[in-house]
């Protein structure tokens, strides 16, 4: 079955170690992929996302991601964290369908311990 | 003020009762979405629109209806709300255009708790 997965529930991060959140996805062709962010008590914000070419993508607040076609997966990383960095992050595909319906994995919630 | 606005942000009704959650965006973007958030589920998605006479179910769509009163509303309905429409109900929109083709844009909200 075509699924998005964040095998990860909760994650603990001390401040200043880095982070690698994982998402894997099963669809047939390269989808469109996305990484959100929710902070507490806020509605989703665009952390980055991956259409096509350089595989290595950047985006705000100093996070990346790596599409690894062979593997299926989709995961960001950030090389040193901070304290505001707790919050829950989704994987999002868009299977290319042209209509641009995400599909949200089941989000893994970041913890940063001092 | 914020481009995705959603009233209420928190309602708590009873069994059976209908309840309309509101979405309103300055963004000028055609495609608006409604999304259920539960915990340990992510995101679902409820209905979409893509213009104003274009209404389409999403992957949970039974129980719930929507208006598209103009290009910057969009509104869901629970006809008869049930306990399991406890939720945290998103909107969002999007634009196919430009740098942020592919974005959805999101509302901060809506907590509907059905006693």
């Amino acid at each position: 079955a075509q699924s998005v997965t964040q095998p990860d529930i909760h994650i603990t991060v001390s401040e200043g170690a880095s982070l690698e959140l994982r998402c894997n996805y099963s669809y047939g062709a390269t989808p469109y992929l996305f990484w959100y962010v929710q902070s507490p008590g806020q509605g989703l914000q665009l952390l980055l996302k991956y259409f096509s070419g350089d595989t290595l993508v950047q985006g705000i607040k100093g996070f990346e991601a790596e599409f690894k076609r062979s593997q299926s997966s989709f995961n960001l990383r950030k090389p040193s964290v901070h304290w505001s960095d707790a919050a829950e992050y989704f994987c999002a595909v868009d299977p290319n369908t042209g209509f641009q319906k995400l599909v949200f994995g089941t989000g893994t919630r970041l913890l940063v311990s001092p | 003020d914020a481009d995705v606005t959603q009233t209420p942000r928190n309602r708590i009704t009873k069994t059976g009762k209908r309840i309309m959650l509101e979405c309103s965006q300055t963004k000028g973007h055609d495609r608006m979405y409604w999304y259920r958030q539960d915990p340990g589920l992510g995101l679902r998605l409820i209905y979409y629109s893509f213009d104003v006479k274009d209404i389409n179910k999403g992957e949970i769509s039974d129980g719930y209806s929507v208006s598209r009163q103009a290009q910057a509303k969009f509104s869901l309905s629970l006809e008869s709300a049930i306990p399991n429409q406890t939720a945290l109900y998103f909107c969002a929109t999007s634009d196919m255009t430009g740098a942020n083709t592919g974005e959805l844009f999101f509302g901060e909200g809506s907590r509907l708790t059905v006693l």
